[in-house]
């Protein structure tokens, strides 16, 4: 069972536009969250993060929400450039000082195509 | 070097064959991880390391796969006698000390035939 779900394989969005990634999550143990960007024949490059006592971290183009009684976080990533095309990953843990516990679980991914 | 280091890129295995995955942290990192990653799928939790100590290997899928990290630096990921399920893209991660930003390496990429 996915404890992590980003319901679209896909999104396709125009150049300067704003790109909404979704991700929602099952388990309320969760309290750290994470966003991941791949691009092919690399590994997964850290974008941005959020901790649960948070419902918003903004950097740059990149900002994420955090809704906490939906269990739903999303990327808004504005404006979009053709750079920015990749698979997103959505990633959670517990709060990281929960003892060895260190594993993250992670969405099946987006991949955003963003057209000049 | 700057980053973190896997090799080989990529390991075409007979099945039943052995094989041994290297990965070289960041120097300094602490915490060193192996995910398993298939095709169309996200990563998948192998294993973790605080320095040498092997502190959770709950998603170490059978035990054909071992992992050792001897002397706190680098790791080998080894799989014993190879069937096609364990064709995927393995990849290491490393961190510092309890931070959740993981840096990856480009992955190996093993396909069992």
């Amino acid at each position: 069972d996915q404890q992590v779900k980003q319901n679209s394989p896909s999104l396709s969005v125009q150049e300067g536009r704003i790109s909404i990634l979704n991700c929602d999550y099952t388990n309320s143990m969760f309290d750290y969250f994470l966003w991941y960007k791949k691009y092919p024949a690399e590994g997964p490059t850290f974008l941005i993060s959020i901790s649960s006592i948070k419902d918003k971290n903004e950097d740059g183009r990149f900002t994420v929400f955090l809704n906490k009684s939906a269990k739903h976080l999303s990327l808004h990533i504005v404006p979009s450039q053709p750079g920015d095309s990749a698979v997103y990953f959505c990633a959670a843990s517990p709060w990281p000082n929960a003892g060895n516990n260190r594993k993250l679980i992670w969405g099946l991914g987006t991949s955003l195509a963003v057209n000049p | 070097g700057a980053g973190v280091s896997q090799s080989p890129r990529y390991k075409v295995a007979k099945r039943g064959q052995d094989v041994a995955l290297r990965c070289d942290p960041i120097s300094g990192h602490v915490s060193l991880f192996w995910y398993q990653q298939a095709l169309g799928q996200g990563p998948e939790f192998l294993t973790y390391f605080q320095n040498e100590a092997q502190l959770d290997k709950s998603g170490l899928p059978s035990d054909r796969f071992f992992a050792e990290r001897p002397e706190g630096s680098v790791s080998t990921l080894k799989i014993q006698r190879t069937q096609q399920e364990d064709s995927a893209v393995y990849l290491c991660a490393s961190s510092q000390y309890r931070d959740e930003k993981l840096f990856f390496g480009s992955g190996t990429q093993l396909s069992v035939l």
